[in-house]
């Protein structure tokens, strides 16, 4: 069975503090992918990776960067956390096959204080 | 820049009974996918159905399908036969073929189906 974990389901952090969200696939997926979901807004792309090493800015970068060391990890980081950036965040890959199925995780809610 | 549009930010329907969920895209692009997902509470999304946009016929997968009308540029999704378990955020997506797998979403429906 097909998965994406992501590595913290519930964080609080303070303005300032510097935030790492962790997604791991166990698919060999090539393509992986940072969205933010807010109520209203349905998902917004923040980042994407295409391969190793390899990033894509989405519609909504600013505040944000990512990293992919290996294939199966991207991570996303909040350089310095802001309160505008308390959202629910969700990782998901896709195969290098033009399918357009993403395989999300469960999702990482973020509150920033 | 594509647009996807979700009309219906909330809909309710009884047990058993047919529901449709409206969705309109703007493009200019002729060749893409369209794409229902479902965010049931607390769980993660998944695909629920798939439409090519060189294909006529309308995709199906059991009780969902949907109808995609390309020059109308709608893809709305019909459930049939409406299940609890059916209760979710239903997001409609757009992503062009050479667009390195980026996807746009709406904003979303919340289906309820009730007892």
């Amino acid at each position: 069975d097909v998965k994406v974990t992501q590595s913290s389901r519930y964080l609080v952090k303070r303005t300032g503090e510097k935030v790492f969200l962790e997604c791991v696939q166990d698919m060999d997926h090539e393509n992986m992918f940072w969205y933010r979901q807010d109520p209203g807004l349905g998902l917004r792309l923040i980042y994407f990776s295409y391969d190793v090493k390899m990033k894509e800015k989405g519609d909504i970068p600013e505040g944000y960067s990512v990293s992919r060391e290996k294939k199966e990890r991207f991570s996303l980081i909040l350089e310095s956390a802001s309160t505008n950036q308390t959202s629910m965040y969700l990782c998901a890959s896709m195969s290098g096959l033009y399918t357009g199925e993403l395989f999300f995780g469960e999702g990482s809610r973020l509150t920033v204080l | 820049a594509q647009t996807v549009t979700q009309s219906q930010p909330e809909m309710s329907v009884q047990e058993a009974e047919t529901v449709t969920l409206s969705c309109t895209y703007d493009t200019s692009e002729n060749n893409y996918y369209l794409f229902w997902y479902k965010q049931p509470p607390s769980r993660q999304m998944i695909l629920v159905i798939r439409q090519e946009a060189y294909k006529q016929q309308n995709a199906t997968e059991n009780r969902f399908s949907v109808n995609f009308q390309k020059a109308a540029k709608s893809f709305s999704l019909k459930i049939s036969d409406s299940q609890l378990g059916d209760t979710a955020m239903y997001f409609c997506a757009f992503m062009r073929v050479g667009s390195n797998y980026k996807l746009t979403f709406g904003k979303g429906t919340l289906l309820t189906v009730n007892p």
